[in-house]
């Protein structure tokens, strides 16, 4: 199957600070990627919907400011949380899908603590 | 809203028995259905999918899912489980409507040898 990458796969950072996080899809162009934040024990909860070259569609509740995405290329997505706090301490995993309404392809996720 | 729903949060087996994992969705309109799995400490990987044709669809690893549409149902089975099944299970639904992959709330399978 496809290959999605992301990077880095665990984060530290300081409360205040700003931290991105890649989504690339290695061996296929991925029009569409979707980012996801999932809290322990429970399900993932789709945060946005990133298009290549298009601003990203936030879900309700989602901060769009604090939660940028950019997808500035068929392959790499990036999701930056900004001014972290710990409250964002999270487990963050994106996805992406091919052309058309097929399976998505899931990174292996990014632990983010806020300290 | 949409909305897909697992009915069971902790599932626990002994190995050999029989598993069903129930998923149900809101949706109206044409959808795909997929069956996700996460094990221990790894991301998250597809065990089967429906898209359209045979409503029993079989997976990887003897994984099985009827849809029945008339419940909006896309149930999970396995005739006999073992200890390497142990991981959360994930349901999800994509509508054709909002191209939106909307996952369940995820079951937790523990099976005991």
């Amino acid at each position: 199957g496809a290959v999605v990458s992301q990077h880095p796969s665990w984060v530290i950072c300081k409360s205040g600070t700003s931290v991105k996080i890649e989504c690339r899809s290695l061996d296929f162009q991925a029009t569409t990627m979707f980012w996801y934040r999932q809290f322990p024990k429970q399900s993932l909860m789709l945060m946005a919907t990133s298009n290549e070259g298009s601003k990203a569609t936030y879900e309700q509740g989602v901060e769009k400011d604090k939660f940028l995405i950019n997808h500035a290329s068929l392959t790499l997505s990036t999701l930056t949380v900004t001014s972290a706090h710990p409250e964002d301490s999270s487990f963050y995993i994106c996805s992406a899908s091919l052309e058309g309404n097929t399976e998505a392809f899931f990174g292996q996720g990014t632990r983010l603590t806020v300290v | 809203a949409q909305s897909v729903s697992q009915h069971n949060h902790h599932v626990i087996l002994s190995e050999a028995a029989s598993l069903e994992l129930g998923c149900n969705y809101s949706y109206g309109g044409t959808v795909n259905l997929f069956w996700y799995v996460q094990y221990p400490g790894q991301h998250l990987q597809l065990l089967l999918k429906y898209f359209s044709g045979d409503p029993l669809v079989k997976g990887i690893k003897g994984f099985e899912a009827e849809f029945i549409k008339s419940k909006f149902s896309f149930n999970l089975r396995k005739p006999s489980v073992q200890w390497s099944d142990t991981a959360e299970y994930f349901c999800a639904v994509l509508s054709y409507n909002t191209d939106k992959l909307i996952f369940g709330t995820g079951t937790r399978l523990q099976v005991f040898p």
